[in-house]
């Protein structure tokens, strides 16, 4: 069967590096996604990731490994406002997205 | 009014009550889809609509009908549901559905949904 698995909690410092890891085992890969979703919001897209390598976009970068089907998601100088569950897809082969259950990631200050 | 708008934001229902959560897309997308969340669980996905076309239905129990009148609304409409329907349902859109950046989803906030 296909599966996603990321950390189900994490809790970090204000200020300080958070990685968020997803692991992934599915048919086929047509790239993977991850969401932000803060509490009682619509989940908003933060990256895309289809070859191997690190996508940066300001204090949150994306990393992927398909050899080791690997994710991870690296957030820089959190924030309060970063308090959130972060959610990893993976688009399959039959342009399918298979998504895990997400971490809720908590910053303390 | 910009990207997607769904409403009720909470839904209290009875098991023989007759509901319907609408879900309107301002983003011009060709597609659009139900999801349901349960906590700590991955996103189910229920429906797709690809140009006003269900292209996807995974096994989701008659009691959930889906209604795609226009690309720009969708309906979930809920007849003699159980309380384990109880969850957010969360409706999206995007511009296609096959590959890279046709599939990345802009989600509305999401009905809360409570079955009694």
């Amino acid at each position: 069967g296909q599966n996603i698995d990321q950390p189900t909690e994490m809790t970090a410092t204000e200020g300080a590096i958070v990685q968020i890891n997803c692991t992934y085992q599915t048919s086929g890969f047509n790239g993977l996604f991850w969401y932000q979703q803060h509490a009682g919001e619509a989940p908003t897209f933060l990256s895309y990731n289809v070859l191997d390598g690190l996508e940066e976009k300001g204090r949150f970068s994306s990393f992927l490994s398909r050899s080791k089907g690997y994710s991870y998601l690296l957030l820089k100088e959190l924030q309060m406002k970063d308090s959130a569950s972060y959610l990893c897809a993976v688009l399959d082969s039959n342009y399918q997205l298979i998504w895990g259950a997400g971490t809720k990631l908590i910053i303390k200050p | 009014e910009t990207g997607v708008t769904q409403t009720p934001r909470h839904l209290v229902m009875g098991m023989t009550n007759k509901k319907s959560l609408k879900c309107e897309q301002h983003l011009g997308h060709n597609a659009m889809y139900w999801y349901k969340q349960s906590a700590k669980k991955p996103l189910e996905l229920m429906f797709v609509y690809s140009l006003e076309e269900r292209v996807e239905n995974n096994s989701v129990p008659s009691r959930f009908s889906p209604e795609c009148p226009n690309s720009s609304h969708l309906f979930l409409h809920l007849h003699t549901l159980q309380p384990e329907d109880s969850a957010l349902y969360l409706c999206a859109s995007s511009q296609g559905t096959g590959g890279s950046g046709a599939n990345v989803l802009t989600f509305g906030a999401g009905s809360r949904l409570t079955v009694l």
